[in-house]
């Protein structure tokens, strides 16, 4: 059964606009959520984080929010920019798993100009 | 700036051949990891690390075996390849738990 679920494989959308990715987990004890960004022959890069205590983080174009009622995250990117398409990963950990984190299977965003 | 490094970046095995991956990192990382990713899919954990001496289990621990003998290196080992097991592998590391990892630009194995 998987735990974190990306249910959009892929995400179109135009320079300028918002870019809104998708997070869902069902594990009640994640307890902290990354994002990763993955460019095609690199390993994934950190790009950012939100502890359970939260519900919001912003960090530049880059902003997380935490519901965790409906075990959901989002990643909002404003504006989009071509450089931003990759594919992106969630994953979640929590205290009772000895720092494992548990990844989506991605979505591929691409950033028309 | 090295950061994580991967040995080697491609290979090719038969099946039945054996391999080890190496990992290196030069941030005196605690936590190390391996994961696979296969096309589709996220990463999937294979072993983990949390320090010097010690390994565990991840997800996905069938026909690999792991060491870390020394903190800044985590060893894969494949003792007989096979099919399945062609993929790509990550090896990554954190300071601690509840940190992000910084990740290797991976080792692309095919096995015939």
């Amino acid at each position: 059964d998987q735990q974190v679920k990306q249910n959009s494989p892929s995400l179109s959308v135009q320079e300028g606009r918002i870019s809104i990715l998708n997070c869902d987990y069902t594990n009640s004890m994640f307890d902290y959520f990354l994002w990763y960004k993955k460019y095609p022959a690199e390993g994934p890069t950190f790009l950012i984080s939100i502890s359970s205590i939260k519900d919001k983080n912003e960090d530049g174009r880059f902003t997380v929010f935490l519901n965790k009622s409906a075990k959901h995250l989002s990643l909002h990117i404003v504006p989009s920019q071509p450089g931003d398409s990759a594919v992106y990963f969630c994953a979640a950990l929590s205290n009772t798993n000895a720092g494992k984190s548990t990844f989506g299977d991605g979505t591929t965003l691409t950033v028309k100009p | 700036n090295a950061g994580v490094t991967q040995t080697p970046k491609f290979r090719v095995l038969k099946t039945g051949q054996s391999m080890t991956l190496l990992c290196a990192q030069d941030m005196n990382h605690e936590y190390m990891y391996w994961y696979r990713q296969d096309p589709g899919m996220g990463l999937r954990l294979i072993h983990y690390s949390v320090g010097e001496g010690t390994t565990a289990k991840g997800e996905v621990p069938d026909g690999y075996n792991v060491s870390r003998l020394k903190k800044q290196n985590f060893l894969l080992g494949l003792e007989s390849a096979a099919p399945s097991q062609t993929s790509v592998y990550f090896c990554a590391s954190s300071d601690r738990t509840h940190q992000p990892q910084h990740f290797g630009d991976g080792t692309r194995l095919s096995i015939l």
